[in-house]
């Protein structure tokens, strides 16, 4: 399975400002996901990221709160933009490097906390 | 679309005392299962999944589960715990029609008490 190093691990924020989440995968993916993981609760998708497309979205969340880039095929980065404490979660990225069906591996994730 | 319920949030249990995690799903369609784990300050690390074939599907670290389509459950069981099993353990579903969307339970916090 695909090895995926996100950075970074954890960070304080000041409300209003934003915090830029990185995602390398050792090898190329065509899909990647984002996650939230609110505290104490379980992941939910923010959106899929196509190397060479826009991000899809899922409901409740949108490009302007968190733009998302995904410049080739092993790499993606997650904006979170002008943060509140609401936004103080876990993010992870996740790929699955075959049918989608046999799962899916995640980076370890960042703590984001905002102040 | 599909759902996930897992029913128990919290379960402690004595350490080499056997567990039980329940997962109950909801879909229209066909479905794919997982049980993920989280250790603390971790990321989600795949226990196992259940495509086709055999109900009882073995995993890492001793766990199993069994797939039940007529209660529409796939609950999650170790023999014996270790003090390393402590974690948040989740079930997730992926519909045969929906291959992007991974669908999450709210988790179980497994706490094994030495």
């Amino acid at each position: 399975s695909a090895v995926i190093s996100q950075k970074p691990s954890r960070d304080i924020c000041q409300r209003g400002t934003s915090l830029t989440i990185q995602c390398q995968v050792d090898s190329q993916v065509t899909m990647m996901f984002w996650y939230r993981q609110q505290p104490g609760q379980s992941l939910t998708l923010i959106a899929t990221a196509n190397q060479g497309s826009e991000a899809t979205y899922e409901s409740g969340f949108v490009i302007d709160k968190f733009p998302i880039s995904r410049p080739n095929l092993t790499f993606s980065t997650l904006t979170v933009s002008n943060m509140s404490p609401e936004d103080s979660s876990i993010y992870l990225c996740s790929v699955s490097t075959g049918p989608a069906n046999y799962g899916y591996t995640f980076g370890s994730g960042t703590r984001l906390t905002v102040v | 679309a599909q759902s996930v319920t897992q029913l128990d949030s919290q379960v402690p249990v004595f350490e080499e005392a056997p567990v039980e995690l329940r997962c109950n799903y909801s879909s229209s369609v066909s479905v794919y299962l997982f049980w993920y784990v989280q250790y603390p300050n971790q990321g989600l690390q795949l226990l196992l999944k259940y495509l086709s074939g055999s109900t009882l599907v073995k995993g890492i670290n001793g766990f199993e589960a069994e797939f039940n389509k007529s209660q529409t459950s796939f609950h999650l069981r170790k023999p014996s715990v270790h003090i390393s099993d402590t974690a948040e353990y989740f079930c997730a579903v992926i519909g045969e029609t929906s291959y992007d969307k991974v669908i999450f339970g709210p988790g179980t916090s497994l706490s094994v008490i030495p």
